[in-house]
């Protein structure tokens, strides 16, 4: 059972121009959320998080939306950079039961051509 | 470099073989986190340490692996009489207690495991 989904194997976006990643879960008990990058052969890098207390967090180039009743969230890099060309992770926590275990989504893999 | 670091980085190892990975997480961090993942798939959660105390594992972690942090520091992951579907890349990961604001779980580069 994949309660963390990442619909969009891959996304190819113009450099200089808005990506945006998908991610949707199933489980109503997750209540903070995290992106992650990762690059071949290295471990995921972490970009941003976000409370399900919130709707919207912001971090530079990146914000991350949470939609709590369709249970949906995503990810905006603005403006796309070709160095942003990785694989990106969303992650869910239930923090109340299960402060370690992060569950991930399959991932998306980002292209920015320049 | 104060991140967490993982060795070895890469495995070549004979079906049946024992490994052993080590972690040495960031300093500070009193939580240790080990996750798996193969190509194609998101990490998947494996265990995790509170200090010394090993306070979840996932029913992934047959009884082949053994996972160890005896000084609350450090933390070893060992994989018994190795399988071909051993072969994955194991990451290491860490935290403050996730209870506190603003933290977040900080992961190594990983251990790529090959089985032959």
């Amino acid at each position: 059972d994949q309660q963390v989904k990442q619909n969009s194997p891959s996304l190819s976006v113009q450099e200089g121009r808005i990506s945006i990643l998908n991610c949707d879960y199933t489980n109503s008990m997750f209540d903070y959320f995290l992106w992650y990058k990762k690059y071949p052969a290295e471990g995921p890098t972490f970009l941003i998080s976000i409370s399900s207390i919130k709707d919207k967090n912001e971090d530079g180039r990146f914000t991350v939306f949470l939609n709590k009743s369709a249970k949906h969230l995503s990810l905006h890099i603005v403006p796309s950079q070709p160095g942003d060309s990785a694989v990106y992770f969303c992650a869910a926590i239930e923090r109340l039961t299960s402060y370690g275990k992060l569950t991930f989504g399959q991932g998306t893999i980002l292209t920015v051509h320049p | 470099d104060t991140g967490v670091s993982q060795d070895p980085r890469h495995k070549i190892t004979k079906r049946g073989q024992n490994v052993t990975f080590r972690c040495d997480p960031i300093s500070e961090h009193n939580r240790l986190y080990w996750y798996r993942q193969t190509l194609g798939q998101g990490p998947e959660f494996l265990t995790y340490f509170q200090n010394e105390a090993q306070l979840e594992k996932s029913r992934l972690l047959s009884d082949r692996f053994s996972a160890e942090r005896p000084k609350g520091s450090f933390s070893t992951l060992e994989i018994q009489r190795t399988e071909q579907g051993d072969s994955a890349m194991y990451l290491c990961a860490s935290s403050l207690s996730y209870n506190q604001a603003g933290n977040t779980i900080y992961f190594g580069e990983g251990s790529w495991l090959t089985v032959v």
